[in-house]
């Protein structure tokens, strides 16, 4: 099976600019996670959908960072406007429950760096 | 919410030898473990997990503890090998939602 796809893979902006991360989970995946890594870190937890609908988003800065899965299908992350502590991997993961297994999987990642 | 902690942060074994990583949580509620691995540059891929209804799991070199009482679970790898060199997480949810990760253990296995 295809894996999790996310896109773009390296993006580059300056301070008080906006920018926008894709994510494709692997088929019939119904829950999907997106997660911040700063450099050094363990991934944090920024806001996981079931379907189309938000689970949690507790840990979400939700003065500049917004993110939707309008079809349940596919998301967007958005940060506007970044600062320099927004630089990290964003790293977009599902997953679906069946029997036992409750394994994420991770995409590839989008390393953003804020100037 | 939940807080996981994790040590060592670095941790160096020789070829053969066993490694031993830990993990401490706070929410009682939890009730899954998985632990990753993420070599440089490369996504996490979860190696292993455990349910609250089991204390131990075992998968050919890798084995996880889990200590519902005290709240804690470990990592166990025996004869490393030097493709075991990587950071390792653990990590704690309640049926795999709002998943908390540790900081990260840095495993190196020197030939």
């Amino acid at each position: 099976e295809a894996g999790v796809a996310q896109s773009p893979r390296y993006k580059i902006i300056e301070k008080r600019q906006s920018v926008a991360f894709w994510c494709n989970p692997i088929s019939g995946h119904a829950t999907l996670y997106w997660y911040q890594q700063i450099l050094g870190q363990g991934p944090k937890l920024l806001i996981q959908f079931q379907n189309n609908g938000v689970v949690d988003d507790s840990q979400l800065p939700k003065d500049r960072f917004s993110a939707e899965r309008l079809k349940g299908v596919d998301s967007t992350l958005k940060i506007q406007p970044a600062k320099l502590e927004d630089s990290a991997v964003y790293l977009c993961a599902s997953s679906n429950r069946q029997g036992s297994s409750y394994e994420q999987y991770f995409g590839p990642g989008t390393r953003l760096t804020v100037t | 919410g939940e807080n996981v902690e994790q040590h060592p942060s670095t941790l160096s074994v020789q070829e053969g030898d066993s490694a031993v990583i830990k993990c401490t949580y706070s929410d009682s509620a939890s009730n899954y473990f998985p632990w990753y691995k993420q070599e440089l540059g490369k996504r996490p891929q979860l190696i292993i997990d455990i349910r609250s209804n089991v204390g131990e799991k075992k998968d050919q070199r890798i084995a996880v503890t889990l200590n519902k009482t005290a709240k804690h679970f470990s990592l166990h790898i025996t004869e490393t090998q030097p493709e075991d060199s990587a950071v390792y997480f653990c990590a704690a949810s309640y049926n795999n939602n709002d998943m908390r990760f540790g900081a990260g253990t840095r495993l190196t296995v020197k030939p």
